[in-house]
Order: structure tokens, then C-alpha cells, then sequence
């Protein structure tokens, strides 16, 4: 399969607890991004990567999540410190970015649960 | 913040039938697409459409775009039952994050 990968694809813990997860882009795609998707809404962007470089962040991303994309392959997303407000679907995706075309690739996302 | 706004919210339908379901934004763009995401799952990308276009066709999906409305328009003709998931619009501002609005849920009954 050489579609955008995510493990694990759920997680529950407790509140204070922290997590990481982590995304496999298309192995061809230097542009990579994590989105937040709560129940009934549409995935809010939270940050993006071009190869290793973190380009852009959004208001979203408290200080306790942090991401990182070492090699400028795979990313992982952290939360620390976990809350219940962060339960939600985060979801990675990777593009090529060609010319003005910025279609984006979704892997299967990753449910996470606070208790 | 979320750019887009689906309307209808929700949409029901039989097979056989055309859905349509119109997306609204609020600042310019390069381009919006359309996505699919069926129950729990990741986001599926339908078409893009990018900011001089006017119309694009895609299989059985038709999309239109009025820049000067800010709107855009899926029309899905000759619903089947796998047409059932939620449908989002995106705008792409500037070639970095894709803005979503809140979605329509299509429900194609047999």
C-alpha cells in the first residue's frame, strides 16, 4: 500500500497522560500536514511540514502539542499533558505540491480518546 | 477557523437520483476541492478546481465555481448507495493548509 499511513489508528488515555503519533507520508510527497477533526466538523489545520522544516502552525497548536518530521519522511504529533477537550480525530496528510495544485493525500487518521 | 460552508447540511436521497450540494467561502483562493470521507475514516480527495476554472468533470461528479459568488456547487448524478459519506469543501488560500467547511452528510437509500 503506498497511500498515507498513521498509527495507531486509536488511542485512549487519561487526562494528564501524553501521547504521540505517527504519519508515514507517501513516500514521493515533501509536503506534509496534521489536521484535527472533532465530531461534526470539518479537519482543522494544525501545522505543516516541507521535508524537515515546520513552515507553519496554527493558533490550534497549544504549547503541549508539538510535532516533528525528523528526516522529512515520517512525522509524529505529541500532546502532552493530555486534556479531555483533546479528543478528536488527527489526521495527516501529504502533497506534492505541484505548480498551484495543492491536492492533498489522507491517511485513515488516528481517533483519540481523553478519559 | 472554518472557511467553508456546505449547504444542505444534510441530504437524503434514492438511488438513481442527483445530488447537489453547494459550498460558500469568504476570502479568494488558488483553488477549492471537494472531498469524501465515508464513516470514521480518512478523507478521500474527489476533484479540484482551481480558481479560473469554471467547471470541471470527473467521472460522474460535475463541479462548479463562482469566483465572483464564492461558491461552488458538487452535483454527484446517478446516486448509488456507496455515494453515502459526508462531503467537504476545501479552499486553498495559499498552497499550504486547506481550510474545510463543516460538511454535508449524503444518505442514498435503495
Amino acid at each position: 500500500d503506498t497511500g498515507v499511513s498513521q498509527n495507531p489508528r486509536h488511542k485512549i488515555t487519561k487526562r494528564g497522560q501524553n501521547v504521540t503519533f505517527r504519519c508515514d507520508p507517501i513516500s514521493e510527497h515533501n509536503r506534509l500536514y496534521w489536521y484535527r477533526q472533532t465530531l461534526g466538523q470539518g479537519p482543522e489545520f494544525l501545522t505543516y511540514f516541507q521535508n524537515e522544516a515546520q513552515l507553519e502552525k496554527s493558533r490550534l497548536l497549544s504549547d503541549r502539542f508539538s510535532a516533528e518530521r525528523p528526516k522529512g519522511s515520517f512525522s509524529t504529533l505529541e500532546i502532552q499533558r493530555t486534556e479531555q477537550g483533546d479528543s478528536a480525530m488527527y489526521l495527516c496528510a501529504s502533497s506534492p505540491r505541484v505548480g498551484s495544485y495543492n491536492e492533498q493525500f489522507f491517511g485513515p487518521g488516528t481517533r483519540l480518546t481523553v478519559l | 477557523s472554518q472557511q467553508g460552508e456546505e449547504d444542505p447540511q444534510a441530504l437524503s436521497i434514492q438511488e438513481g437520483e442527483n445530488a447537489t450540494m453547494n459550498c460558500s467561502y469568504k476570502t479568494s483562493i488558488n483553488n477549492l476541492q471537494w472531498y469524501r470521507q465515508n464513516s470514521g475514516r480518512g478523507l478521500v480527495h474527489l476533484i479540484l478546481i482551481r480558481s479560473n476554472e469554471r467547471e470541471k468533470h470527473s467521472g460522474r461528479l460535475r463541479v462548479t465555481l463562482d469566483t465572483s459568488k464564492k461558491s461552488s456547487s458538487l452535483l454527484i448524478t446517478a446516486s448509488r448507495a456507496a455515494d453515502t459519506a459526508s462531503y467537504f469543501c476545501a479552499t486553498d488560500q495559499a498552497g499550504t493548509a486547506l481550510i474545510f467547511g463543516k460538511g454535508t452528510t449524503l444518505s442514498v437509500s435503495s
